[in-house]
């Protein structure tokens, strides 16, 4: 199974600020890497897929890049609505794996 | 509106079955590779099973294999999720997610996103 990380677990910014989260896979997945925003109470959401497309609606601050193994998540900017768990999650094999999510919160 | 709802979740004791079932509207459900995603209380996301557009290929995570079977039924856009000899370690919410958001990498192959999600139903594993 492929084994996906994040970095870091948690952080905590202010809003404005420019924040990057990276997922790590374990072998090389392509570009078959997805990001979610996760409230609480709430169904996960798809911010980004194949690594850097941006799901229609998503505003454009949120940005990914990255293939093979590594996949840095840019939120520029920070809203009050970003402060949420952000999972990664490769698509590449079964079975597909998340990361085991990045905590943003207020400073 | 596009949109996945579940139902079926509940209380059941170790070893007790459960049949989750997830309702789409709003898109053509049979043009679609289909998921269930649990998540335990307090933790993160994990993939359970899925199945393919006309219900030809099924993959399951190591840990559900031989005591859940997904299935589909097209004609009511229904996803259903039969769960058997169920664990403590099942207790999660579990969701169903549309596989929309599609990467193409030649000969018709794609990687997917799930960009539609249900609410999602609870399901408690304990006597």
């Amino acid at each position: 199974d492929i084994q996906m990380t994040q970095s870091p677990s948690s952080l905590s910014a202010s809003v404005g600020d420019s924040v990057t989260i990276t997922c790590r896979a374990s072998q090389s997945i392509n570009r078959a890497l997805n990001w979610y925003q996760q409230k609480p109470g709430q169904a996960p959401r798809l911010l980004i897929y194949g690594a850097s497309s941006l799901r229609s609606g998503v505003p454009s601050r949120f940005s990914g890049t990255g293939s093979a193994t590594d996949f840095p998540l840019t939120i520029s900017s920070l809203q009050p609505e970003d402060f949420a768990t952000y999972y990664c999650q490769q698509t590449y094999s079964i079975p597909f794996t998340f990361g085991p999510g990045t905590k943003v919160d207020i400073k | 509106e596009v949109q996945l709802v579940e139902s079926g979740g509940d209380l059941v004791p170790p070893g007790g079955s459960l049949r989750l079932s997830c309702v789409a509207s709003g898109f053509t459900f049979s043009s679609y590779w289909m998921n269930w995603v649990r998540q335990a209380p307090g933790k993160g996301l994990e993939w359970v099973a899925n199945i393919k557009k006309e219900g030809s290929e099924k993959n399951y995570v190591d840990s559900v294999k031989g005591r859940f079977t997904i299935s589909r039924d097209n004609a009511k856009n229904s996803l259903y999720l039969q769960m058997n000899s169920l664990r403590g370690e099942d207790t999660a919410v579990y969701y169903c997610a549309r596989g929309g958001s599609k990467l193409y990498y030649g000969s018709g192959n794609y990687y997917y996103g799930m960009d539609v999600w249900g609410q999602g139903t609870t399901v408690t594993v304990s006597s």
